[in-house]
């Protein structure tokens, strides 16, 4: 079965740039996609197709890749941004539709 | 306005069955770039994909899940309905539904707000 592994937590204070990563085997191969999820809340997409931010998520998220990981930023990271995020990715061929396994990060 | 609405039992008994609703607006079942899935999230961890229906009625399964799992829609009704057999304590978790939308590959642009199933006797 295909994995996505992320770190469990990840800590930063206000104003400092967080960095989530995500390694998969097929990244290189395959796009990822960046949810966040707030407590008692459904996960929101925040970056999808490695890079690309939908409408109405603030600029300072960003996404990249470089070989088997990917890398969401949070530039200027705020205390609203705390929350689970969870990468994702995908391969009909195969059929995985898998996620990762959630990073917590707290800003403070 | 895309919202996702699920429903269901809020308590199932080990070894039942459970049958989760998801009534679906401002978009179609039958659009080509456009499906739904099933993801559930025991208490305190991940997200786990269960099952996705595709507009023409293909199916995919989680493969650890999938004799247990039947996904099936009604589209004039805009419902897809998961069943899933032989429930476990387990199984216990926040089940969500989420459009699929396919531009390179599929992924979850919108979610319903989920419904907590409790599997206990």
């Amino acid at each position: 079965s295909y994995e996505l592994t992320q770190p469990p937590s990840v800590s930063v204070s206000p104003g400092q740039t967080a960095r989530i990563t995500c390694s998969g085997d097929a990244l290189p191969k395959k796009y990822a996609y960046w949810y966040q999820q707030k407590s008692g809340q459904a996960p929101v997409l925040v970056i999808f197709e490695d890079d690309k931010r939908p409408s109405g998520i603030p600029e300072r998220f960003s996404g990249s890749t470089s070989g088997t990981m990917a890398t969401l930023s949070i530039s200027g990271a705020q205390v609203e941004d705390e929350g689970d995020y969870y990468c994702y990715s995908m391969d009909t061929t195969l059929n995985y539709w898998v996620f990762g396994g959630g990073t917590k990060l707290t800003v403070l | 306005q895309v919202t996702l609405k699920e429903s269901g039992p809020v308590v199932v008994k080990p070894t039942g069955t459970l049958t989760l609703t998801c009534t679906v607006s401002g978009f179609s079942l039958s659009d080509s770039r456009l499906g739904v899935s099933w993801i559930r999230q025991p208490p305190g961890k991940a997200l786990e994909w269960l099952a996705h229906i595709f507009w023409n009625d293909e199916k995919s399964y989680n493969p650890s899940l999938k004799t247990r799992l039947t996904i099936s829609k009604d589209t004039s009704k805009s419902q897809v309905v998961l069943t899933m057999k032989n429930m476990d304590p387990l199984d216990t978790g926040t089940y969500f539904c989420a459009r699929t939308t396919r531009m390179i590959l599929y992924y979850f642009d919108f979610w319903g707000r989920g419904t907590l199933v409790t599997v206990s006797s």
